[in-house]
C-alpha cells in the first residue's frame, strides 16, 4: 500500500502566516490523485485540495496544492483564525486508498 | 446541499457485530459511491472500503476483507457498514463520504462504536 509520511507533525504559527505543510508517498501517486482535508475537533473532514491542486468548491484561495509523484505541498497563505485545525493528505491512486498521519496546525 | 446523517454511537462487546447507517440527501443517491473511513483514539484515518451506491459493487481493503459488509438501500438514499468479530481495536468513530469522483467530498459527522468487555 501506499504510505504517506506529512510533516512536520505540528506547526505553531501565528494568524497571518504562511503555513506549509508537506506529504511525501512512499510510491509515486498516478495522475495526481491526492487529496487534502482539515479537520476540527467533533466536525467531519473537510475536503479543500483534489487531484493536487484544483480547489474543492467554496474553498479559499489562500489555500494550494501543488507537487506531483511523490511530494506534494499543502500552502495557506495569510493564516485566518479559524484555520487552525488538523491537515490530512489522502492517496486514491491505489486500493488501499491511504491518508498521511496529520499534521496540526496551532496557534503560537 | 449534500448532506450524510450517520446513526448513533453503540457500545459493543468483543465478538459481537456493529452496523452502521448513511443517510443520504441533496443529490441522487445512485450517481455516487460511499466510502467508509474510521479513525481510532489517537491515531489517523483509515479507509475500509467503498461501495457503488447504483450497483453495490464493494471494493474492500483487504485488512477488513473478511469482516466488513457494505450496502446500500436506494430506495431510502441509505448505506450501511457492518463489521463483524469486533475487537477492542476497532474501538473508533465511523464516518461515511460521498464519492466525489475517486476522492470523497462529503463526509457524514462519524458514528462511535465503542469495544469494550
Amino acid at each position: 500500500e501506499i504510505v504517506l509520511s506529512q510533516s512536520p507533525d505540528t506547526l505553531s504559527l501565528s494568524p497571518g502566516d504562511r503555513a506549509t505543510l508537506s506529504c511525501r508517498a512512499s510510491q509515486s501517486v498516478s495522475a495526481n490523485y491526492l487529496a487534502w482535508y482539515q479537520r476540527k475537533p467533533g466536525q467531519a473532514p473537510r475536503l479543500l485540495i483534489y487531484g493536487a491542486s484544483s480547489r474543492a468548491t467554496d474553498i479559499p484561495d489562500r489555500f494550494t496544492g501543488s507537487g506531483s509523484g511523490t511530494d506534494f505541498t499543502l500552502t495557506i497563505t495569510r493564516l485566518e483564525p479559524e484555520d487552525f485545525a488538523v491537515y490530512y493528505c489522502h492517496q486514491y491512486d491505489r486500493s488501499p486508498k491511504t491518508f498521511g498521519q496529520g499534521t496540526k496546525v496551532e496557534i503560537k | 446541499q449534500v448532506n450524510l446523517v450517520q446513526s448513533g454511537a453503540e457500545v459493543k462487546k468483543p465478538g459481537a457485530s456493529m452496523k452502521v447507517s448513511c443517510k443520504a440527501s441533496g443529490y441522487t443517491f445512485t450517481n455516487h459511491g460511499i466510502s467508509w473511513v474510521r479513525q481510532a483514539p489517537g491515531q489517523g484515518l483509515e479507509w475500509l472500503g467503498w461501495i457503488n451506491a447504483h450497483s453495490g459493487y464493494t471494493t474492500y481493503s483487504q485488512k477488513f476483507q473478511d469482516r466488513v459488509t457494505m450496502t446500500t438501500d436506494p430506495s431510502t438514499s441509505t448505506a450501511y457498514l457492518e463489521l463483524r468479530s469486533l475487537r477492542s481495536d476497532d474501538t473508533a468513530v465511523y464516518h461515511c463520504a460521498r464519492d466525489g469522483g475517486d476522492y470523497e467530498d462529503f463526509w457524514g459527522q462519524g458514528t462511535l462504536v465503542a469495544v469494550s468487555s
